[in-house]
């Protein structure tokens, strides 16, 4: 089982619709969480960190289930402009060595349409 | 204050040679880490410096070597390029004393061995 699983999709949805994104993570130690955009053939920026409490950026909803071990996107009023990779990554403290490792779900690519 | 730099932004390589890429972190930052990103994939993690020392690697052959300076900068170097290796080189700053820290990406190095 991967550590960091995403639907690749493609979601193809109109404009309004509203979107929900899930990623599932393997390790119950992980301790951030976070989506990212990517646009194609550009670098992954940061869209939202997600809380255990959930957290709202406008039209955008991210929420964490730690006893279920997903985390989930929710995008409301969907613009052409949302098109684009979304990214899970999930951090996690490794206690030999004492770093951070960071891994990446594949991306679940979003297409909204006119 | 300048983001994360990467150069170059484009290089063609032949199967079997050499190649260096190069990052300069975000300003504040003194952990760099590399990722690979093929067409259609998420990135996926090569290694991470810190303190001028690997700290962790993923799957990836000796032929992927790194080098941190005091500067915190890093470089990438990958020998014996296979076209495999044709790809999105992604280089991530962070602080590696803030757990919950985002990423910031460079705009990275598209390398196309042929």
């Amino acid at each position: 089982r991967k550590e960091v699983e995403q639907d690749p999709g493609p979601f193809n949805v109109p404009e309004g619709a509203t979107v929900a994104f899930n990623c599932t993570y393997s390790n119950s130690a992980s301790q951030s969480f976070f989506w990212y955009r990517q646009d194609c053939r550009k670098e992954p920026k940061l869209l939202m960190s997600v809380y255990s409490s959930g957290n709202e950026d406008g039209r955008f909803t991210a929420q964490l289930n730690r006893a279920s071990q997903y985390i989930s996107l929710l995008i409301r009023d969907s613009k052409l402009s949302d098109s684009a990779t979304y990214l899970c990554v999930v951090l996690s403290f490794m206690n030999s060595g004492g770093y951070q490792k960071v891994t990446f779900g594949t991306g679940t690519k979003l297409q909204v349409i006119p | 204050d300048a983001g994360v730099t990467q150069s170059p932004t484009h290089l063609i390589k032949t199967r079997g040679q050499q190649v260096t890429l190069r990052c300069s972190p975000k300003s504040g930052h003194d952990t760099v880490s590399w990722y690979q990103q093929a067409l259609g994939q998420g990135p996926q993690f090569i290694f991470q410096y810190y303190e001028e020392e690997e700290r962790q690697r993923g799957n990836f052959p000796d032929r992927f070597s790194g080098h941190q300076f005091p500067n915190y900068s890093s470089e990438l170097n990958v020998n014996a390029l296979l076209l495999g290796d044709s790809a999105l080189y992604l280089c991530a700053s962070s602080l590696q004393a803030l757990m919950n820290t985002e990423a910031f990406f460079g705009q990275g190095t598209r390398l196309t061995v042929v």
